[in-house]
């Protein structure tokens, strides 16, 4: 069964930390994505690659950086965590046909 | 800018109801558009549409496409309290894969 893999299920990190979320797949597939997902705004797009190495950024970006050194992890850092960053991250990978969703990473920032 | 807009954003339904929910969207280059739904953890993929007109059935879940109204709907007959969920909708923008979401529509379904 194909898998996309989030590292952690919850996290709590003060603000000023940074933080690194984690995600594999097993899949071989070229494309990676990260969202965040808040209630009554649906999932935005934060970073996504296309290959390894390669990254572009999304529609929310800012406060985020990313790594992509083996085709099947893709990590998103939080440089200094803040409040405004509590949410839910979901990590993604793709063909381009089909998504396979990782189960996400709830993370709290006090 | 690529958008897309699901209504309502929620609504509580009781059990055996039928529940219709929509989505509208406007992207340069359209090739699909897709729904999921999302319980506590990742979204699972429901129906790919690219076609107007054909609808696309999945037990007592069901979807259409109308490229002339560029919108969707999707409906779900004898709703149960599984059905509960956020249910999302979503457009490829480009050709590997990035993805336009609604806001999604919580569907709250009770005994």
């Amino acid at each position: 069964d194909v898998k996309v893999t989030q590292s952690s299920r919850y996290l709590v990190k003060r603000t000023g930390e940074k933080v690194f979320l984690e995600c594999v797949q097993d899949m071989d597939h070229e494309n990676m994505f990260w969202y965040r997902q808040d209630p009554g705004l649906g999932l935005r797009l934060i970073y996504f690659s296309y290959d390894v190495k390669m990254k572009e950024k999304g529609d929310i970006p800012e406060g985020y950086s990313v790594s992509r050194e083996k085709k099947e992890r893709f990590s998103l850092i939080l440089e200094s965590a803040s409040t405004n960053q509590t949410s839910m991250y979901l990590c993604a990978s793709s063909t381009g046909l089909g998504y396979t969703f990782g189960s996400g990473t709830r993370l709290t920032v006090v | 800018e690529d958008k897309v807009v699901q209504s309502p954003l929620s609504l509580v339904v009781h059990e055996g109801d039928t529940v219709t929910l929509n989505c509208s969207y406007e992207v340069t280059n359209f090739r699909s558009l897709l729904w999921y739904k999302q319980e506590k953890k990742a979204p699972t993929f429901l129906f790919m549409l690219t076609s107007s007109g054909i609808e696309k059935k999945s037990g007592r879940l069901s979807s259409i496409l109308d490229k002339k109204e560029l919108s969707s709907i999707l409906n779900i007959t004898a709703t149960q309290t599984g059905d509960s969920a956020i249910y999302l909708c979503a457009v490829p923008t480009d050709s590997w894969g990035k993805l336009q979401f609604g806001a999604g529509t919580q569907v709250v379904v009770t005994p």
